[in-house]
């Protein structure tokens, strides 16, 4: 499975956007990058997820690089309620059952100030 | 529509008992997938069943470690002869196909081996 390279922890303030990085350099033509969070004793909740072109919907953004080696996560406003442990996850499209799993690595804490 | 229900929520158990964790996925989902995380660490993937086929198990510890997803009922994890190292959350998730569907959590089961 690809790997991804996030930040251990970021800070945000209430009601300001947050871009949470994810490096990916060695996603293949075929990886879908998805975000998953897990917000404190819960389990992990679906984000967004997009392949080459950039993505919205209700929770969040999904930039994505031209050379899809990086994507940025992009909360507009942030709330207490998404502090949270942020997941970049690639996972191949090719057809196979490695494409089911999900494989979560150490992911970025998010903290969010009042 | 019900999200996807685990129980126990917390289970206790001495060494060398048997522990059964149950899911129960969301409505219309055929797609089950085990993960758990130890104290301190990690998401990991453990297995992946469809009703009544196991489709990649490719995280089970090889010893000990059993999954089911029969025609009817819930999705059963077992364990037995449980070791302290066994002590973490179980989370199970659903999906309505393979690939890359949107996978749904539930609130995972804490296992203590006393």
């Amino acid at each position: 499975d690809a790997k991804t390279t996030q930040p251990n922890s970021m800070e945000s303030n209430e009601e300001e956007p947050v871009h949470l990085p994810c490096n990916h350099s060695t996603i293949s033509g075929t990886d879908y990058i998805h975000w998953y969070r897990q917000l404190p004793s819960q389990g992990p909740e679906y984000v967004i997820h997009g392949l080459t072109s950039n993505v919205n919907n209700r929770m969040a953004s999904l930039a994505i690089a031209e050379d899809r080696k990086s994507s940025t996560l992009i909360l507009h406003r942030a709330t207490l309620r998404d502090a949270a442990v942020y997941y970049c996850i690639l996972r191949d499209g090719a057809g196979g059952t490695s494409g089911s799993r999900l494989t979560f690595g150490e992911g970025t804490q998010l903290t969010v100030n009042p | 529509n019900a999200g996807v229900m685990q129980n126990p929520r917390h289970l206790v158990r001495r060494r060398g008992q048997e522990a059964r964790l149950r899911c129960s996925p969301m409505k219309g989902h055929s797609h089950v997938y085990w993960y758990r995380q130890l104290p301190e660490e990690g998401l990991k993937f453990m297995v992946y069943l469809q009703k009544e086929n196991i489709i990649d198990e490719s995280g089970m510890p090889k010893e000990r470690f059993s999954a089911e997803f029969p025609k009817e009922g819930p999705s059963i994890l077992r364990i037995q002869q449980v070791v302290r190292g066994d002590s973490a959350a179980y989370f199970c998730a659903s999906s309505t196909q393979r690939g890359q569907e949107t996978q749904y959590f539930g609130p995972g089961t804490r296992l203590l081996v006393l």
